[in-house]
């Protein structure tokens, strides 16, 4: 079945650092999707991905797809200690049905 | 802004016990999942939910697991026969009218302990 894998499993950083999160599929993706989790939280949406290439710009973050469509990233600029939490990327294969997989995550710590 | 509900927060039950997880999704909102989380670890698909009907279940959701929209508002997930390593947090999640083609909006969870 799908596998979507994310690395590093934790980062630690001082606040100011940048940081980036990869996500890898086993399988081509339609679309994939980051969320992010504070501690003891749910998970919240933060963008959707669909184009092969594709890159989006929230404030400090930045978010790729890749050409083939089967890994991503996440970027932040400029670490703050808000940004703490675990960020998720969750895909949906092009030829399944209404799943959508999610990776394993990122724990990110942010030193003051 | 609209948001996911469910009830209860926490849940401890007896091993072999029969829970039932309650959701109450956003209005217009089309898709309905339930996903769990073992302490610690990643967020797994369970089910997915269209039309009163299942679309799609992972291999955890076996038959100790039923889901049900029994009054078109409310989303159930019960637990048969519960075993230690159900102990979990269980989200409950919905979409729009594109499904996955859309972002999840999550509940707060519900965290069972099975003792």
């Amino acid at each position: 079945g799908q596998q979507v894998m994310q690395i590093p499993q934790y980062q630690h950083v001082q606040e100011g650092e940048d940081f980036t999160t990869y996500c890898n599929s086993s399988t081509t993706l339609s679309n994939i999707q980051w969320y992010k989790q504070r501690p003891g939280g749910h998970p919240v949406f933060l963008i959707q991905l669909v184009k092969s290439g594709e890159v989006k710009k929230q404030k400090r973050l930045t978010f790729q797809f890749g050409e083939a469509k089967k890994n991503s990233s996440l970027h932040i600029t400029a670490t703050q200690t808000t940004d703490v939490g675990t960020y998720f990327c969750a895909g949906r294969e092009e030829t399944s049905g209404s799943r959508l997989t999610f990776g394993e995550g990122t724990q990110l710590t942010v030193n003051p | 802004e609209p948001e996911v509900t469910q009830t209860p927060s926490h849940q401890v039950t007896q091993m072999g016990q029969e829970v039932i997880l309650r959701c109450v999704p956003i209005s217009n909102h089309l898709y309905f999942y339930w996903y769990r989380q073992i302490l610690g670890q990643k967020v797994e698909f369970l089910v997915s939910f269209y039309n009163n009907e299942i679309s799609e279940k992972s291999e955890i959701f076996d038959d100790q697991f039923s889901v049900e929209r029994p009054d078109g508002s409310n989303f159930t997930l019960k637990i048969r026969s519960t075993k230690l390593e159900d102990s979990a947090m269980y989200f409950c999640a919905g979409s729009g009218t594109g499904g996955s083609n859309y972002g999840y909006t999550f509940g707060s969870g519900t965290r069972l302990t099975v003792v």
